[in-house]
């Protein structure tokens, strides 16, 4: 059984830029989260989709945005990068709600120089 | 508002003996989920163990336990046996079950554990 893949794993943006990264749950699951990690603020929320539609929302502007397909795929779209916004950031993935077990992804590696 | 503290940034363990990693948590809900996750250089956060608010019976999982004391509000992680590959950074996270469908996960800020050989 396929984990959570991510993708890009590295990227590398210019300020001002906008990036979309991907998450492909595990088959079956249609809990899709996100969140972004740094070493000043640690591990943060930033959404959550169920079946296409957003269920819950971090405190990040709206430069962050995300959506997901009918095959639960998602994507997280940031619009004007910014320095601050070099994070590895890490999708996970559930099967029941609530869940007791949230799969994670590689996570992908944005660098904004 | 849900908050989770780790207070052990960094732990140096000689390999095959048994490491806790402290966690406490607070929150006001009654109903709520705890998880431990690993965290290797790559990045990946390997789910460790999960343990609900309303069990009864500490979990387990392998080599890994959590020790719950609901009335001190901490989900303490046992290891037993380390080895070398459990190096890794370590975090205790908090979902709080306040509305159907809430799957947002609170992390604390982690507890970097080093084996030595």
């Amino acid at each position: 059984k396929a984990g959570v893949t991510q993708t890009p794993r590295y990227l590398i943006k210019t300020r001002g830029q906008q990036v979309t990264l991907s998450c492909s749950p595990i088959s079956g699951h249609r809990s899709v989260s996100w969140y972004q990690q740094t070493p000043g603020q640690g591990l943060q929320f930033l959404f959550e989709y169920f079946s296409e539609t957003q269920r819950n929302k971090g405190n990040f502007p709206g430069r962050f945005s995300g959506r997901q397909f009918s095959n639960s795929r998602s994507e997280m779209n940031v619009s004007t990068l910014e320095l601050g916004d070099s994070a590895l950031y890490l999708c996970a993935s559930a099967h029941r709600t609530p869940n007791t077990e949230a799969f994670f992804g590689q996570g992908t590696r944005l660098t904004v120089v | 508002a849900q908050k989770i503290t780790q207070t052990q940034p960094g732990m140096f363990v000689q390999e095959k003996e048994a490491v806790t990693l402290d966690c406490t948590y607070d929150t006001s809900d009654q109903s709520y989920g705890l998880f431990w996750y690993k965290q290797p250089s790559s990045g990946e956060m390997i789910f460790l163990i999960y343990q609900g608010s309303y069990d009864e019976q500490n979990a387990t999982e392998g080599r890994y336990s959590l020790n719950f004391q609901k009335a001190r509000k901490s989900a303490n992680l046992v290891i037993s046996a380390s080895q070398l590959g459990d190096s890794a950074m370590y975090f205790c996270a908090m979902r709080v079950i306040s509305n159907f469908g809430n799957e947002k996960l609170t992390f604390g800020t982690g507890t970097r554990l080093t084996i030595i050989p």
